[in-house]
């Protein structure tokens, strides 16, 4: 399957700064990737997909003006949680979707704290 | 209702016993169904996928969809402390690329040793 790296995988922030988290398909070029969250014994949430040259798609609920997407390469894309706050603590986890729907490959996640 | 429904667990057993794991769902249109197998802190690992109904085996792990009662199963068999994971239902309607996924709560499963 493909290989996904996802950097960094822990990071503590203060309220009201910016964090950014990056997502690297590794071994082949991904126009789309997804990214997730997942609060403590929860399901996956897929929060948007990240297309590769153009505006990333969000689900309903989710602001695209805290959570930026950035995919501007065919093995990169990032989220940036702009404003950071407490309720934003979670582990949020990329993937990309190679050759069909079982292609799915995740990160290993970024568990993000904000203080 | 949520359209995926996962007992959370947790779920304790002694090693070498028979695990089963279940999901409910509620859209009919669902017709790909995935386990993925999540360790603590890292994410989710595809197990096993099933198309439509019916059982599918793979070693250890047989996976059952049954359609029919929106019902989907997982089991382990001589399960090995080294099964403890998060386990996570998945299913989508779609087969296309970038067919959404929709997920189970996950159920936390221990293997005592």
């Amino acid at each position: 399957g493909a290989v996904v790296s996802q950097h960094p995988s822990r990071v503590i922030c203060k309220s009201g700064t910016s964090v950014k988290i990056e997502c690297r398909s590794l071994d082949f070029q991904a126009t789309t990737m997804f990214w997730y969250r997942q609060f403590p014994k929860q399901s996956l949430m897929l929060m948007a997909t990240s297309n590769e040259g153009s505006k990333a798609t969000y689900e309903q609920g989710v602001e695209k003006d805290k959570f930026l997407i950035n995919h501007a390469s065919l093995t990169l894309s990032t989220l940036t949680v702009t404003s950071a706050h407490p309720e934003d603590s979670s582990f949020y986890i990329c993937s990309t979707l190679r050759a069909s729907l079982y292609g799915y490959t995740f990160g290993s996640g970024t568990r993000l704290t904000v203080v | 209702q949520k359209e995926v429904e996962q007992d959370p667990g947790p779920l304790s057993v002694p090693e070498g016993a028979i695990v089963s794991l279940n999901c409910t769902y509620s859209n009919s249109a669902f017709q790909y169904f995935m386990w993925y197998r999540q360790y603590s802190r890292k994410g989710p690992e595809l197990l096993m996928y099933t198309y439509s109904s019916g059982n599918k085996e793979d070693g250890r792990f047989t996976a059952q969809v049954d359609k029919s009662s929106k019902y989907i199963s997982l089991f382990i068999r001589d399960s090995q402390p080294s099964d403890s994971a998060t386990y996570l239902c998945a299913m989508s309607a779609s087969d296309n690329q970038g067919g959404k996924l929709i997920f189970g709560q996950g159920t936390e499963l221990s293997v005592k040793p």
